[in-house]
């Protein structure tokens, strides 16, 4: 059973676009919403992360928009840079271990 | 250090042979964490130890898998009989305690069964 549905599976935006990322859960108990971003050969790196509280964080160019009540969390990339081409996971987790859940990942190309 | 150094960064083994992995946390930090990621999909969690113990297995596949961390700071993952299915990046993460924000991860071993 898959807990965090992410898509779409792959993007292609050019350079100044907002590529969109999307994920829904299932579980209610979750609580920690972060997004993280892995370039080939690397670990995963946090970007930014939320707290059911929020509806919307930003930092820099990347925002997350939360829906509760649709159990639906966003990515938005503002002004989107060919460095930005990487593959981005959605995660959740809930209190205990703080073990993530993630998604099966995107992943982006930014063209020049 | 700086990051998680995880080593070997590669590793090949044969069927059925035993093998360890290893992983250095950020200094100070207490909480560790083993994921494993196969190609094309997310990590899907594995352990995590707070200090010295291992305070949720619940991700293990089976008990070919195990994992320690005497000390509270640099942990292995051990694989026993190798299958040709546990093939994947095992990635280790730390953050500095119970509650705190994003974990940091390390760049992984990629392990291949041949």
């Amino acid at each position: 059973q898959q807990q965090v549905k992410q898509s779409p599976q792959s993007l292609i935006v050019q350079k100044g676009g907002i590529p969109i990322i999307n994920c829904a859960y299932e579980n209610t108990a979750f609580d920690y919403f972060p997004w993280y971003q892995q370039f080939p050969g690397k670990g995963p790196a946090l970007l930014i992360a939320i707290r059911p509280d929020v509806s919307e964080k930003k930092e820099g160019r990347f925002t997350i928009s939360f829906n509760k009540s649709a159990k639906q969390f966003s990515l938005h990339i503002m002004d989107s840079q060919p460095g930005d081409s990487a593959t981005y996971f959605c995660a959740a987790s809930q209190g205990g271990s703080e073990k993530l859940v993630f998604g099966k990942g995107t992943k982006l190309t930014v063209n020049p | 250090g700086a990051g998680v150094s995880q080593t070997p960064s590669n590793k090949v083994t044969e069927k059925g042979k035993y093998v360890e992995l290893r992983c250095d946390p950020i200094s100070g930090h207490t909480a560790l964490y083993w994921y494993r990621q196969s190609l094309g999909q997310g990590p899907e969690f594995l352990i995590y130890f707070q200090g010295t113990g291992a305070a949720d297995d619940s991700g293990l596949p089976n008990d070919r898998f195990f994992a320690v961390r005497p000390e509270g700071s640099v942990s292995t993952l051990k694989i026993q009989r190798t299958e040709r299915g546990d093939s994947a990046v095992y990635l280790c993460a730390s953050k500095q305690r119970h509650g705190s924000y994003g974990y940091t991860f390390g760049s992984g071993t990629r392990l291949t069964v041949v």
